[in-house]
């Protein structure tokens, strides 16, 4: 099976532009969570999606908004950006249960100038 | 607030050695505990789960310990190899919707010298 991917890997921004990151979940796995990891904050949850509803997130600000569609893959937007919103943004993707593994993709680095 | 501690600086072994990694948290009761491993530039990989019902799980040379009496896991590398080397994070479900909501730890970074 086809691992996480995400698109594109890396992006270079400038402050106030907006910008849309795109995962696609392994075959069959129908929840999708996105991550945010910076070098002074560690990797911290944004939200999950499953059967196109979000059912949990995380305390950013509205910002930072997503979506999934029907085939499961799922994009992250992040409106009006601030040069901290530099990070390694990450998708993971699971079957439905509890205590499923996420399994990761490879990221998206983004750049804020 | 949760928190999730891990040991903050490198931790730096010779290979053949034994690693001990640990995590610590507050504040919470997590029904199980799930260990990742990060090499630069890439996503973290699943390596071990364990919940809060057990107090060891082993997969070949990992081992991890689980005392929800202290709030604590350790995570062991035994017989390590230079390719162990890399970040190790701890991650706990959070998630009071009944829904998964992991939390990582910052990480540990572990480096195998041979």
């Amino acid at each position: 099976k086809a691992g996480v991917t995400q698109t594109p890997r890396y992006l270079i921004k400038t402050r106030g532009q907006q910008v849309t990151l795109s995962c696609s979940p392994i075959s069959g796995h129908r929840s999708v969570s996105w991550y945010q990891q910076t070098p002074g904050q560690g990797l911290q949850f944004l939200f999950e999606y499953f059967s196109e509803t979000q059912r949990n997130k995380g305390n950013f600000p509205g910002r930072f908004s997503g979506r999934q569609f029907s085939n499961s893959r799922s994009e992250m937007n992040v409106s009006t950006l601030e040069l901290g919103d530099s990070a390694l943004y990450l998708c993971a993707s699971r079957l439905e249960g509890a205590a499923d593994t996420q399994y990761f993709g490879p990221g998206t680095r983004l750049t804020v100038l | 607030s949760q928190k999730i501690e891990q040991n903050s600086e490198a931790l730096n072994i010779q290979e053949g050695k034994t690693a001990t990694l640990t995590c610590n948290y507050t504040n919470y009761s997590p029904a199980y505990l799930q260990w990742y491993r990060q090499d630069p530039g890439r996503g973290p990989v699943f390596l071990l789960l364990i919940r809060e019902n057990e107090k060891e799980k082993r997969k070949e040379r990992l081992k991890v310990t689980f005392d929800t009496t202290l709030k604590q896991s350790l995570f062991h590398i035994t017989a390590s190899q230079p390719a162990d080397s890399a970040t190790y994070l701890c991650a706990l479900d959070m998630g009071n919707t009944g829904f998964q909501k992991l939390v990582f730890g910052t990480g540990t970074r572990l480096l195998v010298s041979p």
